[in-house]
């Protein structure tokens, strides 16, 4: 139980582009997702908190013009990024929880490239 | 300051038995201590989670001390498939709420 999947895998994109990234809890409902960033050798830094419904609440630094977030439905959050560029090229992670408090459910990540 | 410290790196032998800590000073004081292992290019894996005390579950053990202001992740006669970056996440207080902070990680390595 407790399966988050992320959509897709893996992508590269060229510059300027958007990417939309989805993230899907498979067997249960989640009232919050969190979207994290990943670089090279480096911690999970989150950039954002989503309650289904509700606007996100982005973390200091993250333009949240450039990253979307939707949290339409208690199984589904989406980060689209908007006209990407290189240094955007990370590791995204979502991850998802039940309740308001308690453990988070990591999906597999998702590698973007923008060239 | 929200901010918690974990060694680089560490080297183990197979079979040995490892202990990564983790501090957090200003934890919050209702939140649990979570431990994560995470291979390349994959989300993070759960391991453990406590609150105080010592928690132990078929794949590890979690000591916590009386004033929580570090935990350590204890892995048992660990494996080659046990290399891999194992990071703390914890809870400080920000403002009216909290927020989770993971550790910088640690890098195991072990060797044959």
């Amino acid at each position: 139980g407790a399966v988050v999947s992320q959509h897709p895998s893996w992508v590269i994109c060229k510059s300027g582009t958007s990417v939309k990234i989805e993230c899907r809890s498979l067997d249960f409902q989640a009232t919050t997702m969190f979207w994290y960033r990943q670089f090279p050798k480096q911690s999970l830094m989150l950039m954002a908190t989503s309650n289904e419904g509700s606007k996100a609440t982005y973390e200091q630094g993250v333009e949240k013009d450039k990253f979307l977030i939707n949290h339409a439905s208690l199984t589904l959050s989406t980060l689209t990024v908007t006209s990407a560029h290189p240094e955007d090229s990370s590791f995204y992670i979502c991850s998802a929880r039940p309740g308001l408090a308690g453990e988070q459910y990591f999906g597999p990540g998702t590698r973007l490239t923008v060239t | 300051l929200a901010k918690t410290t974990q060694p680089i790196s560490m080297d183990s032998y197979e079979g040995q038995e490892v202990n990564i800590t983790c501090s957090h000073n200003n934890i919050a004081t209702n939140d649990y201590i979570t431990w994560y292992q995470q291979f390349p290019s994959q989300g993070p894996r759960f391991i453990i989670q406590g609150y105080k005390t010592k928690v132990t579950n078929e794949v590890a053990s979690l000591f916590i001390p009386a004033d929580r202001k570090s935990s350590t992740l204890s892995l048992p006669r660990v494996s080659l498939s046990d290399t891999a970056v194992y990071y703390c996440l914890v809870g400080f207080p920000m403002d009216s709420s909290y927020k989770l902070i993971f550790g910088s990680g640690t890098r195991l390595l072990v060797r044959p």
